[in-house]
């Protein structure tokens, strides 16, 4: 298996501008998060789907920050407009089951991330 | 408010020697922890976990303990290695919330050949 697939790998924007952030999830996992690294505040949840259905958005920062997911092998994070404290790392994650699987080391895996640069 | 807090955000450990990253955590729905670890431009990578049935668990050189009645949790890597030098995250999962778990901040190890 290719794992978690992210794109772009780095991107550098200006200030204003919408970026889309693109996950491939491991084929036959029914959970997608969105984490963000920082420094400041190491890694946050941003978002959570299950089963292509958003759960728990409750760490998107602000209304220019949308996720979606409209099929089990895809899911994009899109911020619009760009500023440069979003200048962070992303990373998208999946999971195959619910609890049942947390507790049988059926963890969530990580893509490489994104790294976002917004000048 | 940080439910999950690694108070250090460095720690610097000679070759063969232990290494013991914290964790501490608020949340008394929290009941099964794990330890992730981070090398540079990767995502981070399951490492150990935990039950809050249990006050430790082993696998290899790497032991994770937990102390439910401070809150606190800690990973133990013995004999260090430089290869073990990454970002450990603690994160933990709540009882009530499936699969989405709550990461610390991280720390990064350095061990020194």
């Amino acid at each position: 298996d290719a794992g978690v697939i992210q794109s772009p790998r780095h991107e550098v924007t200006e200030m204003g501008q919408e970026v889309t952030l693109r996950c491939k999830p491991i084929s036959g996992h029914n959970s997608l998060f969105w984490y963000r690294q920082t420094m400041m505040r190491g890694l946050e949840l941003l978002i959570y789907f299950n089963n292509n259905v958003p759960i728990d958005d409750s760490g998107m920062p602000e209304d220019r920050f949308s996720a979606k997911m409209p099929n089990a092998s895809f899911s994009t994070l899109k911020i619009q407009p760009s500023e440069p404290r979003d200048s962070a790392v992303y990373f998208c994650a999946s999971s195959p089951t619910g609890r049942e699987g947390l507790l049988t080391k059926e963890t969530q895996y990580f893509g490489p991330g994104t790294r976002l640069l917004v000048l | 408010d940080q439910q999950v807090k690694q108070n250090s955000p460095s720690l610097s450990v000679q070759e063969g020697r232990i290494s013991i990253l914290n964790c501490d955590y608020t949340n008394s729905m929290f009941d099964y922890f794990l330890w992730y670890k981070k090398y540079p431009a990767e995502g981070p990578t399951f490492l150990i976990s935990i039950s809050s049935i249990k006050d430790k668990n082993e696998d290899g050189r790497f032991t994770v303990f937990l102390n439910k009645s401070a809150k606190h949790l800690s990973l133990h890597i013995v004999p260090s290695q430089p290869g073990d030098s990454a970002v450990y995250f603690c994160a933990a999962s709540a009882r009530n919330a499936g699969n989405m778990l709550t990461f610390g901040g991280g720390t990064r190890l350095m061990v020194k050949p």
